[in-house]
């Protein structure tokens, strides 16, 4: 199975800090990387798909990057409305994984 | 637009059986596959499976076989997950989710709690 190693685990930030969360891939997975974003008692969003793309009605803070295994979600200036956990998961091969989730707070 | 309406919560007994469901609307049910994703309280997400409706296929977690059962009804547009010979360890809330989008579109979730 392919592991997610997603960090930190959790994360508290000031309003307007730019924020990044990092999944590393155990094995290659190409560009097959979804980031959501999860509030309490909701589903998970999509925020970001294809490992840099982002999804439709998603704020331009959000951004998706890749360098080499590893991938990251930034928010390039905090707001109040992003607390929340986000999760990443890998759909190249099966059983899909999911990174072991952030919850990001506010400072 | 595409929704996915699952069933209400369920208390059962351990080692009893319980059947959820997803009701999809907005799309061609047949058309893509069908998703099951697993959340125990305060921990992260766990892939369960997924169906095709058109051909009823199947593709299961190593981990959930024999707990889970996928089915789906075409008619209904309907996806069903049983889940068997229950434990504490499978209360949870049980997420439908559809591919063919990134998964684009979940369910609500579906919060089941074993306890005697």
């Amino acid at each position: 199975d392919i592991q997610m190693t997603q960090s930190p685990s959790s994360l508290s930030a000031s309003l307007g800090d730019r924020v990044t969360i990092t999944c590393r891939a155990s094995q290659d997975i190409g560009n097959y990387l979804t980031w959501f974003q999860q509030k309490p008692g909701k589903s998970p969003r999509r925020m970001i798909y294809g490992a840099t793309n982002l999804a439709a009605g998603v704020p331009s803070r959000f951004s998706g990057s890749r360098s080499g295994s590893d991938y990251s979600l930034t928010i390039s200036s905090l707001e109040s409305e992003d607390v929340a956990d986000y999760h990443c998961l890998q759909s190249i091969q099966y059983p899909l994984t999911f990174g072991s989730g952030t919850k990001l707070e506010i400072k | 637009q595409v929704q996915l309406q699952q069933s209400g919560a369920e208390l059962v007994k351990p080692g009893s059986s319980v059947k959820i469901s997803c009701k999809a609307s907005g799309y061609t049910f047949t058309s893509y596959d069908m998703h099951w994703i697993k959340q125990q309280p305060g921990n992260g997400l766990e892939w369960i499976g997924w169906i095709y409706p058109g051909n009823g296929n199947t593709k299961y977690n190593q981990k959930f076989n024999g707990k889970a059962t996928l089915t789906a009804d075409k008619s209904s547009s309907t996806a069903y997950m049983q889940l068997s010979s229950l434990t504490s360890e499978d209360s949870a809330v049980y997420f439908c989710a559809r591919d063919g989008g990134w998964f684009a579109y979940w369910g609500q979730g579906t919060l089941v709690t074993v306890s005697s």
